[in-house]
């Protein structure tokens, strides 16, 4: 069974840092890309990061660039997500998805989410 | 960047068929794909490549693009229809995607 389970979100003060983490399982992990979207509460989907299926392409949306650093662990079929200076704004809902064998391909498989809440 | 707009909310009947569209500058020229999130669920893909329905996603479900506006056609449509939809284009000019608004879409 094709699946994804997110993992890291918690409760974290402005400023702060968290690292998301995605485990894969039941499809080529390495051959895709894989992505990061959030959703804050109430809100529509806001997408957040991707990266290539061989890791040397990142792209990041400008809300979080120079902030988020997403990368992949393809020994460990993991995806993940470095969050540095957290803020408020942040809050949402984060979905790790499953991209295709190239980046402008659809997002077919979705994770069930990981609450990160930023407040003090 | 580039901008996708959607309606807010589209209500049907059961039964009838229901359209979502999504607007953008010249979308004709990208490849819009278009995801359903049911309330407390993860989104799923329902049409992708404009046209092209991912297997266990029923034929009611379809999808065209044209000019400056995609559609997402849900025909006879049931209570289970009931969701948020989103559309979604690459926008190859800033390396980045792009989600619309979402449309809620409510059976009568």
């Amino acid at each position: 069974e094709v699946q994804l389970v997110e993992s890291g979100g918690a409760l974290e003060q402005p400023g702060g840092s968290l690292r998301l983490s995605c485990a894969a399982s039941g499809f080529a992990f390495s051959s895709f890309a894989m992505t990061w979207v959030r959703q804050a509460p109430g809100k529509g989907l806001e997408w957040v990061s991707i990266i290539s299926g061989s890791g040397d392409r990142t792209y990041y949306a400008d809300s979080v660039k120079g902030r988020f650093t997403i990368s992949r662990d393809d020994s460990k079929n993991t995806l993940y997500l470095q969050m540095n200076s957290l803020r408020a704004e942040d809050t949402a809902t984060y979905y790790c998805a499953k991209g295709g064998l190239l980046i402008d391909d659809a997002f077919d498989i979705w994770g069930q989410g990981t609450m990160v809440t930023v407040s003090s | 960047s580039y901008v996708l707009t959607q309606p807010p909310s589209v209500a049907v009947a059961p039964g009838k068929t229901a359209r979502i569209t999504c607007g953008g500058n010249n979308i004709g020229h990208n490849s819009v794909h278009w995801y359903q999130q049911r309330p407390g669920q993860a989104p799923l893909l329902v049409i992708y490549y404009n046209t092209d329905r991912p297997s266990g996603i029923p034929e009611r479900f379809s999808g065209s693009n044209s000019g400056t506006t995609a559609t997402l056609t849900i025909s006879r449509v049931v209570a289970g229809d009931e969701a948020d939809y989103y559309c979604q284009v690459w926008d190859a000019t800033n390396d980045s995607w792009v989600f619309g608004g979402g449309t809620q879409l409510t059976v009568l």
